[in-house]
């Protein structure tokens, strides 16, 4: 079971350019969440799904946009990059709808840097 | 809204040493709380996590933190480090009504030296 799995790994970003960053798991979890982590912020939440078909705005959230199709794929797109947006991006998932009583699972991270 | 403050951003100690890394949250309900373990060039792993019951908490590799309702804090501790343990950890707080939304303290790197 690979649980979740984030393409690519690092990418280099020239600014203006559209970028989709894939998240998949295999863990049936009904939520999915997008961080980034930027030094000493820790993680802060970009977008969220409670489900498949819906969507949520997490703590920033301007510049991207999510979709969930399915259960298990999570996409976050950054329109238009900008050189505030290189970061590196953290998928989650947890098993629960309302996840109160469920922990998060990450994935390995895809590093992004936008030039 | 839910916050979450580690109070050391870097911690430089010697194998065998114990170690406490404070954590205190801003929340006024009902609080599940975690720390996360992020190894060098790894992802985020679950060290442990509190949502009832008894106040401490017992984890991987020998890491426990303790609930302190009074006090919103969450601090993890352990009696004695390997250069292994060399990581950042994130202290996290999930608030009841923020339903499953976790936020993340800043971060804790440590250093372990051999």
């Amino acid at each position: 079971i690979a649980g979740i799995t984030q393409a690519p790994t690092s990418q280099i970003l020239a600014a203006g350019r559209r970028m989709t960053l894939r998240c998949t798991q295999d863990m049936r979890h009904n939520a999915m969440y997008w961080y980034r982590q930027d030094l000493g912020l820790g993680l802060r939440l970009i977008h969220y799904s409670n489900t498949a078909g819906t969507t949520g705005k997490g703590e920033v959230p301007d510049g991207y946009s999510v979709s969930r199709a399915n259960t298990d794929d999570f996409p976050l797109t950054l329109a238009s990059a900008v050189p505030s947006q290189t970061s590196v991006y953290f998928c989650a998932s947890s098993a629960g709808a309302t996840a109160f009583y469920n922990e998060q699972f990450f994935g390995p991270g895809t590093r992004l840097t936008v030039l | 809204a839910q916050s979450v403050s580690q109070h050391n951003h870097h911690v430089i100690l010697s194998e065998a040493a114990s170690l406490e890394l404070g954590c205190n949250y801003s929340y006024g309900g009902t609080v599940n709380l975690f720390w996360y373990v992020q190894y060098p060039g790894q992802h985020l792993q679950l060290l442990l996590k509190y949502f009832s019951g008894d106040p401490l908490v017992k984890g991987i590799k020998g890491f426990e933190a303790e609930f302190i309702k009074s006090k919103f804090s969450f601090n993890l501790r352990k009696p004695s480090v390997q250069w292994s343990d060399t990581a950042e950890y994130f202290c996290a707080v999930n608030g009841k009504a923020a339903g499953n939304k976790l936020t993340f303290g800043g971060g804790t790197r440590v250093l372990v030296k051999p």
